[in-house]
């Protein structure tokens, strides 16, 4: 497996407060990204990025921020959690720039919000 | 933004069938498409994928095909087995930040 590490891996926490997830990994590849898994959904893109403070919006970023401020390291943060982000979240990187490919998943993170 | 539907939702198969799994995506760039397995509690790991430039690619008892000009991509197994057992989904990407689009999933179940 890919040197990919989620943490927590369960959360519950209450409406309102903020949450931070943290995404580590040590491949030293370039891209990285948050997804959420949701029943009849899929996996959703919240953020990505594609470099130290470099990150871009994905289609389900409402409510959520990001930031990268080392290669290996990726924070998604709920600002103020709601019922509706109760869900599982996926990181992921890949790593040739230039070339879509294989996407490495972390292990998840399951949160619930009460 | 790039749109991947994924059918059917759920799929059950007798051991020893073939099962295909379609996908159709919206982008004309997108050049990269990758199937990923989902085994209950884990995390999505990568079977197969395929490029635009190739039409067909197998790897023992999986291939996928691929149609640009319709843009539709399957999945085909063949002699499935119990293990064969859990969720795939399809993928499509291309676009900047070499972003995935994933299909909602289908739900694969090998009957003995």
């Amino acid at each position: 497996d890919a040197g990919i590490t989620q943490s927590p891996r369960h959360k519950v926490t209450e409406t309102g407060t903020p949450v931070t997830l943290r995404c580590h990994q040590t491949e030293n590849h370039r891209y990285m990204y948050w997804y959420r898994q949701d029943p009849g959904h899929g996996l959703r893109l919240i953020h990505y990025s594609y470099g130290v403070k470099d990150t871009d919006k994905g289609e389900v970023s409402d409510g959520y921020s990001v930031s990268r401020s080392k290669t290996e390291d990726f924070l998604l943060t709920l600002e103020s959690a709601t019922s509706s982000q109760t869900s599982v979240y996926f990181c992921a990187i890949s790593g040739n720039p230039g070339q879509a490919s294989e996407a490495f998943f972390g292990q998840g993170t399951r949160l619930t919000v009460v | 933004g790039e749109n991947v539907e994924q059918h059917p939702s759920t799929l059950s198969v007798q051991e020893g069938d073939s099962a295909v799994i379609k996908c159709t995506y919206s982008d004309s760039a997108s050049n990269y498409f990758p199937w990923y397995k989902q085994e209950l509690g884990k995390r999505p790991q990568l079977i197969i994928d395929i490029r635009s430039n190739v039409g067909e690619k197998k790897d023992q008892r999986i291939a996928v095909t691929l149609n640009k000009t319709a843009k539709h991509f399957s999945l085909h197994i063949t002699e499935t087995q119990p293990e064969d057992s859990a969720v795939y989904f399809c993928a499509a990407s291309g676009g900047g930040g070499n972003k995935l689009t994933f299909g909602t999933g289908t739900q694969l179940k090998v009957e003995l």
